[in-house]
């Protein structure tokens, strides 16, 4: 079936240093949204990317869409411990009634003081 | 999130019995989803509902039944529990046509099957 490939699982870091997830999917997305779950919590929405190519910043976080609208990545500049959690990207597969989100295994990140 | 609400928030439950989860909305969307949770497995969509008494199939819908005769409310029901079924169940609203906002997750139901 359809898949939206994530990794890397799991990565740990010091506090202060970059992160970087990445998506793939083996067809080309209507749209890809990010979220973040945090140990113990639910998922909460970050982002949603739609034009091929795009980039979206929130403070510390960079988001891009591919081009060809078939991977995207969740970049953190400079982590903190705030920014522990789980993170998923979910590519729509298609518009209409037909486009379930397809959601990523997601990244486990954890961030050493 | 105040506008989604699920119960119980954990269950422990013998094998074999039925189970009804409950996701209670008050945002008015079209939209509910079921999902679970499982380490190494992501997010799977169970069912989800597209209206009152409108509902499909997800990925991972076998031993799974919903139920949806208010807006508000979307029932999960496991018909006979397996400890396969042991999981984290997620409900999530949003609306298809406008994604801007994404999905609104429920806090979850933690459901144990011994």
């Amino acid at each position: 079936g359809q898949q939206v490939m994530q990794i890397p699982q799991y990565q740990h870091v010091q506090e202060g240093e970059d992160f970087t997830t990445y998506c793939n999917s083996s067809t080309t997305l209507s749209n890809i949204q990010w979220y973040k779950q945090r140990p113990g919590g639910h998922p909460v929405f970050l982002i949603q990317l739609v034009k091929s190519g795009e980039v979206k910043k929130q403070k510390r976080l960079t988001f891009q869409f591919g081009e060809a609208k078939k991977n995207s990545s969740l970049h953190i500049t400079a982590t903190q411990t705030t920014d522990v959690g789980t993170y998923f990207c979910a590519g729509q597969m298609g518009g209409g009634s037909q486009g379930n989100l397809i959601f990523g295994k997601g990244t486990k990140l954890s961030v050493k003081p | 999130d105040a506008g989604i609400t699920q119960s119980p928030r954990h269950k422990v439950t013998e094998t074999g019995t039925p189970v009804t989860l409950r996701c209670h909305q008050t945002e008015n969307h079209r939209y509910m989803y079921w999902y679970r949770q499982d380490p190494g497995h992501g997010l799977r969509l169970i069912h989800y509902s597209y209206g009152v008494k409108d509902t499909d199939k997800g990925e991972v819908s076998d031993g799974y039944s919903v139920s949806r005769s208010k807006t508000e409310d979307f029932l999960l029901t496991l018909e006979s529990a397996t400890s396969s079924q042991t999981s984290v169940y997620f409900c999530a609203i949003g609306d298809r046509g406008s994604t801007r906002y994404g999905y609104t997750f429920g806090s979850g139901t933690r459901l144990t099957v011994v």
